[in-house]
C-alpha cells in the first residue's frame, strides 16, 4: 500500500462548481497536511497548511482533515477557469524535514 | 519577503555531458533546502535535502549530486547526464528545523538529456 493515493483524475467541471479534491494515507503518524496547486510547466504553490483533524478555510477554499479515517480533502467554491491546475496533497510527521506528496490530480474548470 | 531562485528555466543537454543546476534563497537564513525531481504521471520525487552548510541527504542513488556551499545555495550537479535524467528539477525550501513543514518551491528547470 503506497504511502498517500490520490487519485490522477483528470476532472473536469464547468465554472462555478464546487470541487472535491481528495487524498488518503496509510501512515498514522502524518500530522501536518498541505495542498498544492501546480500550473503546467511551473513549480507548486503552497495553498493550505492544516495541523491535525478539523477544517480551515480560505477564501473559496476549504481543507478537511478527518485523521480517523486518514483521509483529507480540499473543497473549492464558485470554481472559476484560473483554478485549472494540478492540485498536490503532501504530508508529514513533523521531525523528518521530508513531506510525502500525493501524485496529483489534473483539474479542468471550463468556463 | 522569501524568493527562491532557480537557473536555468530550460535546458538540452546531450548524454554524457555534465549538468549543474543552481538554486538560491533571499530573505531568510538557515533555511532547509530541497532539490526533487518530478516526471509525468510520476510526482514528486525528492533527491536530496539539507539543513546546513556542507550537510547533505542523499534520498536516491544515482548519478547525481548535491552540494550546499553557502547558507541559501544549492546545487544539483552530475558528471555525466543519462537519457533518465531527463524531467522537471524542483529546489525548494523550509524555515530551518523541524518543527516547520512547509516547502515552498521555485520555479523549476526543466532538462531535456538528448
Amino acid at each position: 500500500q503506497k504511502e498517500v493515493e490520490q487519485d490522477p483524475g483528470p476532472l473536469s467541471v464547468p465554472e462555478g462548481a464546487i470541487v472535491s479534491l481528495n487524498c488518503t494515507y496509510s501512515n498514522s503518524a502524518f500530522q501536518y497536511f498541505m495542498w498544492y496547486r501546480q500550473y503546467s510547466r511551473k513549480g507548486p504553490e503552497l495553498l493550505m497548511y492544516t495541523y491535525s483533524s478539523g477544517n480551515k478555510e480560505d477564501g473559496r477554499f476549504t481543507a478537511q482533515v478527518d485523521k480517523s479515517s486518514k483521509y483529507i480533502s480540499l473543497f473549492i467554491r464558485d470554481s472559476q477557469p484560473s483554478d485549472s491546475a494540478t492540485y498536490l496533497c503532501a504530508m508529514s510527521g513533523g521531525s523528518n524535514y521530508k513531506l510525502t506528496f500525493g501524485k496529483g490530480t489534473l483539474l479542468t474548470v471550463n468556463p | 519577503s522569501q524568493t527562491i531562485h532557480q537557473w536555468p528555466a530550460t535546458l538540452v543537454q546531450p548524454v554524457g555531458s555534465p549538468l549543474s543546476l543552481e538554486c538560491t534563497v533571499e530573505g531568510t537564513s538557515n533555511p532547509n533546502l530541497y532539490w526533487y525531481r518530478q516526471a509525468a504521471g510520476r510526482g514528486l520525487q525528492l533527491l536530496f535535502y539539507s539543513v546546513g552548510i556542507g550537510q547533505i541527504s542523499s534520498e536516491v542513488p544515482q548519478n547525481l549530486s548535491a552540494s550546499r556551499p553557502q547558507d541559501r545555495q544549492f546545487i544539483l550537479s552530475s558528471k555525466k547526464l543519462l537519457l533518465s535524467d531527463s524531467g522537471f528539477y524542483l529546489c525548494a525550501w523550509s524555515r530551518g528545523g523541524s518543527s516547520y513543514n512547509e516547502q515552498f518551491f521555485g520555479p523549476g528547470t526543466r532538462l531535456t538529456v538528448l
